[in-house]
């Protein structure tokens, strides 16, 4: 099974200051990896494919970045609707198709 | 813009099967994409299923930790899809969302709101 590592557990910023999320693999996941918000009582939303491929109507101010086993989330000037948990998700070769723990974007 | 409901019992009793459904709205069920199952116990991160990948061939994948207890199929008929886990226990308890995964890798591009669901007696 691949383990996916984000850090840092939480990140206090302010809005409009740079968000920098990380996600680490246990192993290659090639660019076979997306991000997803979730906001406290709604399901997640996706927000980044393929490692780098914003999904539908996801702002430009979000981007994905990495390969391999390290991954990039970054947020710039943070709005206040961007707080909110963020996981990653690796769909690699075989299942199961393991979630990072989260990393939560509070305000500083 | 495809819609998901889940719907299924609250409560559960230990060592009982605990099945949902998930209805699709305002798009087709055999579009070739995975039908999927993603929970979150109260508080914690989110963990995957499995999936069925429905246009034929009803490919299924399952999380091996759950492998043994868990089914998922879809009746397209009915343009809905289940799950069902069997010899439910307290670390079962969780919100249960389905989600549509997409036709290219299975990216999860549109989710139910999600159910909770209780395991007690």
């Amino acid at each position: 099974e691949i383990v996916l590592t984000q850090s840092p557990a939480t990140l206090s910023l302010s809005p409009g200051e740079s968000a920098t999320l990380s996600c680490r693999a246990s192993q290659s996941v090639s660019t076979y990896l997306a991000w997803y918000q979730q906001k406290p009582g709604q399901a997640p939303r996706l927000l980044i494919y393929d490692a780098s491929i914003r999904a539908t109507g996801i702002p430009a101010r979000f981007s994905g970045s990495g390969s391999g086993t390290d991954f990039t989330l970054t947020i710039r000037s943070l709005e206040p609707e961007d707080f909110a948990v963020y996981y990653c998700q690796q769909r690699s070769i075989w299942p199961p198709y393991t979630f990072g723990q989260g990393t939560k974007l509070e305000v500083k | 813009q495809v819609q998901l409901q889940e719907a299924g019992p609250g409560l559960v009793k230990p060592s009982g099967t605990l099945s949902l459904t998930c209805a699709v709205f305002g798009g087709s069920i055999s579009s070739g994409n995975w039908w999927s199952w993603v929970r979150q116990p109260p508080g914690k991160g989110l963990e995957w299923i499995g999936e069925m990948y429905h246009s034929g061939s009803g490919n299924t994948n399952y999380n091996p930790s759950l492998k043994s207890r868990v089914s998922i199929s879809v009746d397209k008929s009915k343009k809905q899809f289940s799950l069902k886990l069997t010899s439910v226990t307290a670390a079962d308890t969780a919100v249960y969302f389905c989600a549509r995964g997409s036709q290219l890798r299975g990216w999860l591009d549109a989710w139910g709101q999600g159910v909770l669901v209780t395991i007690s007696s």
